[in-house]
């Protein structure tokens, strides 16, 4: 079954860095996301992308976070400054049409990241 | 809003014993519903989905009927095995482009 790929697995940076995590959605789907879910926590939507633009973003996707799709495969979530509140568990995810329309959405495994 | 409201956890069972997570909504018009389950040290999987009102979803012997009288979406499965505990996650499309989720439901079972 197709799958949705991030890497790296697990970060550690230092509080002010910048960071990249990294997704391969799937292959023919045209709608993608990222998630957060910090510890112990509810799992949290930050932004929706499709048609190389953003469709969607919370309040919690302020300026330190974009996204790109540099390539056509890669789907990348950057934080420009990371803060010690930061750290958690991201999630990538893709889907082939809007939510809306009840179609399931795929979910990486995650890149946890750890702000110290 | 739309939201979705599920049962605070832990839930702790033992082995065989039967299983309710409930889950409640709030939306405009009748919207998909999903379940969603995080095994440990794993990320989202969707368990199972209805997409209308009294569909049932079913999935590795869980299910959940869309009942839009109670605007209701419980997991039920009939007997759970030690390999069921994970937490999980009900769901729901808000506006076009995504999908939001409960605080999610930890669920333990002995052996």
């Amino acid at each position: 079954e197709p799958e949705v790929t991030q890497t790296p697995s697990h970060q550690v940076t230092q509080m002010g860095q910048e960071v990249i995590l990294r997704c391969v959605p799937i292959s023919n789907h045209l709608y993608f996301y990222w998630y957060r879910q910090i510890l112990g926590q509810k799992v949290e939507f930050l932004v929706s992308f499709y048609n190389n633009e953003i469709s969607e973003k919370s309040e919690i996707f302020d300026d330190q976070f974009s996204v790109e799709r540099p390539d056509g495969s890669n789907f990348t979530l950057k934080i420009r400054s990371t803060k010690l509140e930061d750290s958690a568990m991201y999630f990538c995810a893709s889907s082939g049409e809007q939510a809306i329309s009840g179609n399931t959405i795929y979910f990486g495994e995650g890149s946890w990241l750890t702000v110290v | 809003g739309d939201s979705v409201t599920q049962m605070e956890g832990p839930v702790t069972l033992s082995e065989e014993a039967f299983l309710t997570i409930n889950c409640t909504y709030t939306a405009t018009g009748y919207p998909s519903l999903f379940w969603y389950v995080q095994y440990p040290g794993e990320g989202l999987q969707l368990l199972l989905k209805a997409t209308k009102a009294d569909d049932k979803g079913s999935n590795k012997g869980f299910e959940a009927t869309y009942r839009k009288e109670t605007t209701s979406f419980h997991l039920e499965k009939g007997s759970v095995q030690v390999s069921d505990s994970a937490v999980y996650f009900c769901a729901l499309p808000q506006g076009d482009d995504k999908i939001i989720f409960g605080k999610g439901t930890r669920l333990h079972i002995l052996p």
